[in-house]
Formats: C-alpha cells, structure tokens, sequence
C-alpha cells in the first residue's frame, strides 16, 4: 500500500515562529502536494513538486516556501508563522509518467494532515 | 481559472437508502478528469471514483456511481445501500487532462458532510 506520512498530527507554535511540516512518501512517486484545508473552503493547494529540486506555486502560496531535497520529502515552511495560517495541512503525492494525460489521471494519495494552530 | 461548486453542505440518509451529492464544475477545457474524496473522521481522504470526461460511460465502484453531465458540467455522486461507514465528508475535485508542464494539482470543491441515520 502507498504510504504518504506527515511528521505531526498536531502542532502548536507561536505568531513569528518559523514552522517546517514534514511529508514522507514512500511509494517513488515524482510528484508530491501541499495543500490546506479549511471549513467551508474544502481543499486548497499551496505547492506542488513534480521532481527533486522543483517547485511550482499553487492556488494561495503566500506566506509559505517548500522544499524538495530527496525525491521522498517534502517540506511545507512557514517563514514566519501567523494566526491566519492555523488550519488543516494535508500532503499528496503521485506518480507521474511521461504524457501528461497519464499524470493527471494518477490518483493523488493523502497523509493523514497536520492541524497547526498558530497562537 | 476552474471552479468546482458542490450545494449541499450537509447530507443525510437512512442507512440502507440510496443518497445523491451533486457537483458542478466551470471549465473551458475539453479534456480533464473529475473525482470523489471521501474524508472520514479519521481524516485519511480516499479516492471513491474517477471519471474522464472523454468517456461517456458514467464510472461505477461497487455501490458508488457518478451521473457525468458534460454539457451541463455536473458530476453528482450515488451511495446507493448506504452504511454507517460511508459517514464522511466528501470532496469533488476537478484536474485538467493535460498542462504542459508539470503535475497541477487538484481543484476540490467545499466539501458535503454525509450523515448516515441507523
């Protein structure tokens, strides 16, 4: 079974706090997601990496930076944490193929999410 | 920009009946696919059922199936014999087939919080 694990299922931190989530996949997938969730607002998506070393910004990157050192992690960072960023984060990853119908159609498999609270 | 809109905040049904969440989706793709999450308590989302809008047959997955409307871009969930474990909330979410470059992620909608009644 694909596993996608996230480094904490709760965490709390400070407004100002520099803040790092961790998501680990263990499947060799290409492409790994972060995305956030909210009520009310369903799921939104911050970053997205399609390789080591690459990034793409998503639909609210703002106040957020990625990294993707290791084809298996990728870290969400919270530069510099604030009130408006407590919420649910959850990490995907998938396969991708060359043809980019094949990388569509590849289901995305989530971690169970980290709920951040900032104070 | 694509948008994905599901109207029912909340749903509830008799275990055993038959329940149906609707989705809509603005596109001006052609070629994209279209999915359900289900997220229960436990957080975990997991795919339920994928549709791609080049196929006119509507997906089916076991007790679960999508009425794909794709002129009127609708894209409506059936539980049919519901469970108490299918109690979750449940998210659609739109990808575009192709684009260009890289892997976009996917476009949810709000969600529907479905309650099963025993």
């Amino acid at each position: 079974d694909v596993k996608v694990t996230q480094s904490s299922r709760y965490l709390v931190k400070r407004t100002g706090e520099k803040v790092f989530l961790e998501c680990v996949q263990d499947m060799d997938h290409e492409n790994m997601f972060w995305y956030r969730q909210d009520p009310g607002l369903g799921l939104r998506l911050i970053y997205f990496s399609y390789d080591v070393k690459m990034k793409e910004k998503g639909d609210i990157p703002e106040g957020y930076s990625v990294s993707r050192e290791k084809k298996e992690r990728f870290s969400l960072i919270l530069e510099s944490a604030s009130t408006n960023q407590t919420s649910m984060y959850l990490c995907a990853s998938s396969r991708g193929l060359a043809g980019g119908y094949a990388r569509a159609y590849n289901e995305q498999f989530f971690g169970p999410g980290t709920r951040l609270t900032v104070l | 920009a694509q948008t994905v809109t599901q109207s029912q905040p909340e749903m509830s049904v008799q275990e055993a009946e038959t329940v149906t969440l609707s989705c809509t989706y603005d596109t001006s793709e052609s070629d994209y696919y279209l999915f359900w999450y289900k997220q229960p308590p436990s957080r975990q989302m997991i795919l339920v059922i994928r549709q791609e809008a080049y196929k006119q047959q509507n997906a089916t997955e076991n007790r679960f199936s999508v009425n794909f409307q794709k002129a009127a871009k609708s894209f409506s969930l059936k539980i049919s014999d519901s469970q108490l474990g299918d109690a979750a909330m449940y998210f659609c979410a739109y990808r575009i087939m192709y684009s260009g470059g890289g892997a976009d992620g996917l476009t949810f909608g709000k969600g529907t919080h479905l309650i099963i009644q025993p």
